[in-house]
């Protein structure tokens, strides 16, 4: 089975702090995304990666960066939290160009007081 | 633009009736299709997808999909509903056309709630 980890399942951060939410997958996938998950607003894209040091900017990526250095790993950066970002954030992987997002984190709940 | 609806925020049924979660879209040329479901306090887990070739479409946990291109709908649907089927359900959609993984619109999402 593949498993995709996220490293906090809970985070509290200050405004103005930088964040980092790592994401680990265990499969060799190409695609790994980072999703950001509302209520009412379903899941929005901020970044994707298809390979090591490939990104490409999802629908909300104003506020964010990421890192793809390894395969198996995407970090997702605030590099000033604020307030608005507060939010439930979902890792995802997947095989083949293409290929849309089939294996999910567990998610991290960032609240940023 | 491409887009998903899901027009219901709150699906209630009984357990052993049968369910239908609502999803229609809107997308240039063939769509591809998926369903999602998320369970409490988890990540999402991928249950089915429509590509092409058959409108109905069998996934994980005997959950089935009706592909409608007439009337742009893709609903989700059991026969008999179970009280672990309580979850969070959303719906996407991307043009067939489209070589890009980023390209994933999904719906806002339908919360299922099946009484014991």
């Amino acid at each position: 089975d593949v498993k995709v980890t996220q490293s906090s399942r809970y985070l509290v951060k200050r405004t103005g702090e930088k964040v980092f939410l790592e994401c680990v997958q265990d499969m060799d996938h190409e695609n790994m995304f980072w999703y950001r998950q509302d209520p009412g607003l379903g899941l929005r894209l901020i970044y994707f990666s298809y390979d090591v040091k490939m990104k490409e900017k999802g629908d909300i990526p104003e506020g964010y960066s990421v890192s793809r250095e390894k395969k198996e790993r995407f970090s997702l950066i605030l590099e000033s939290a604020s307030t608005n970002q507060t939010s439930m954030y979902l890792c995802a992987s997947s095989q083949g160009q293409g290929a849309p997002p089939l294996h999910f984190g567990n998610g991290t709940r960032l609240t940023v007081t | 633009a491409q887009s998903v609806a899901q027009p219901e925020d709150q699906v209630n049924v009984a357990e052993g009736n049968p369910l239908t979660v609502k999803c229609t879209y809107s997308v240039s040329g063939n769509p591809y299709l998926f369903w999602y479901v998320q369970y409490p306090n988890r990540g999402l887990q991928f249950l089915l997808k429509y590509i092409t070739g058959d409108n109905l479409v069998k996934g994980s946990y005997g959950f089935e999909a009706e592909f409608n291109k007439s009337q742009t709908s893709f609903h989700l649907k059991k026969p008999s509903a179970l009280v672990s089927d309580s979850a969070l359900y959303f719906c996407a959609v991307r043009a067939f056309s489209s070589g890009s993984a980023r390209q994933l619109t999904f719906g806002s999402g339908t919360q299922l709630t099946v009484l014991p």
